[in-house]
Order: structure tokens, then sequence, then C-alpha cells
């Protein structure tokens, strides 16, 4: 089977427009989380969705970031009104059942860049 | 608060020689830790994790990692490092929700012939 799909895999945007990324998680995985990932910095938590639970939003930066996560699949991760400091490497992650024993699965991420 | 550190950006090695990339956590109660590597472009790969058990845990491509209770540490290693090793650490532990993975900073390794 497939990996974690993203897409696009790179994204130059003008800052103030708005963008959409998407994930396409592993079949069957219950769980997806985002990460994003800035240059000479580690990974940092935005969202992350369980089955039909209510999202943990507690990583998204401010309120221009916001993701759905539409039938229990595939995400998709909105910023409105991009800023130069949005520039980073997005990565997608799933996993079977969000339990630690189970490993996170990575795509190979979206790199935005705000002009 | 939980938390793990990675006190090195980068690690240097020769090829043949013996890898350590060196992770230690600030966890309550008893840890979840986890290795994952980074290949250049590339989306993070899980190595290996502890969960509880054995201290010494084995994972892909030949890589170990040590858990140490009295020292707080979770070391990864490798008995003879490749070119191919060269990638980016990282170490992770669950903080907050029981679900979310925290990452460390990262260790670049550099393996040369």
């Amino acid at each position: 089977g497939a990996g974690v799909s993203q897409s696009p895999s790179n994204k130059v945007t003008e800052k103030g427009k708005d963008v959409e990324l998407r994930c396409d998680p592993i079949s069957g995985h219950t769980a997806l989380y985002w990460y994003r990932q800035s240059l000479g910095q580690g990974l940092e938590f935005l969202i992350y969705f369980q089955g039909n639970s209510a999202p943990d939003k507690s990583g998204l930066p401010s309120d221009r970031f916001s993701a759905e996560r539409t039938g229990g699949s595939v995400s998709t991760l909105t910023i409105q009104r991009t800023q130069q400091e949005d520039s980073a490497v997005y990565l997608c992650a799933s996993s079977l059942d969000g339990l630690l024993t189970s490993p996170l699965h990575f795509g190979n991420g979206t790199r935005l860049t705000v002009t | 608060a939980q938390s793990v550190a990675q006190p090195e950006d980068q690690v240097n090695v020769a090829e043949g020689n013996p890898l350590t990339v060196k992770c230690t956590y600030s966890v309550s109660g008893n840890p979840y830790l986890f290795w994952y590597v980074q290949y250049p472009n590339r989306g993070l790969q899980f190595l290996l994790k502890y969960i509880t058990g054995d201290n010494l845990v084995k994972g892909s491509y030949g890589f170990e990692a040590e858990f140490n209770k009295s020292q707080t540490s979770f070391h990864l290693k490798k008995p003879s490092a490749l070119v191919s090793d060269s990638a980016l650490y990282f170490c992770a532990a669950p903080t907050g929700t029981a679900s979310k993975l925290t990452f460390g900073t990262g260790t670049r390794l550099q393996v040369t012939l």
C-alpha cells in the first residue's frame, strides 16, 4: 500500500494569500497529525485528529491556521493571509490507532515559501 | 514540562566506526521514547521505540538504543556506521496528551569515508 501522500510538494505564495495543503493518510489509519519543520529547528506539533473525536488544536500558532479532516481520511491544512514566518516544511503523519505503540508514518512534506 | 533534549547539533563519524547520537529526557512516570530518522528531502521514518522491558532496544537498519533510567538518557547507537546513515535524527517522547509526540531539535549525523 501507498504511504502518506502530501500535495503539493512545493508551494510558493505571496504574502497575504491563502494556501491549502493536503494530506492523504495511509488507508485505515485513524490518527492524523500535522507538524511544521522550520529551517534549523525541530518539529513543531500543530494539530492531531483521532477518529471522530474533537481534534487537538493546541499547537496551531495563530487563528490564521486551521485544519479539517473529512470523512476520517483526507486532511487539509489551511493558512490564511500567509506571512513570511509561515515559510517552512509542513509534515503530515498518520498512525494506525493513535496509540504510542503504533509508529507515525510521515509524508514527504510540503515546502511552503512565502515571498 | 515533559521534554526531550538532543545536546549535539551534529555528529561526525568515519565509516566503520561506532556511532552514538545522544538524547536525554524529562518525562514523568514511565517514559515512552522514540527515535526517528529523516533522510534528505524526505519525511521522517520510525527507527525504534522504548515502551517497557529490556533497556536495549533494537530497531531498523542495525540501529539500537539504550534506555538508562538513572541518567535519563536514550542514546541511539550503531556498532559500525555507513555513509548511507548520514541523515537527521530525532528523539521524541509524548507530552501533554498521551498521543502527541514532541520531538527534539534533531542531530545531523555525517558519516564520511
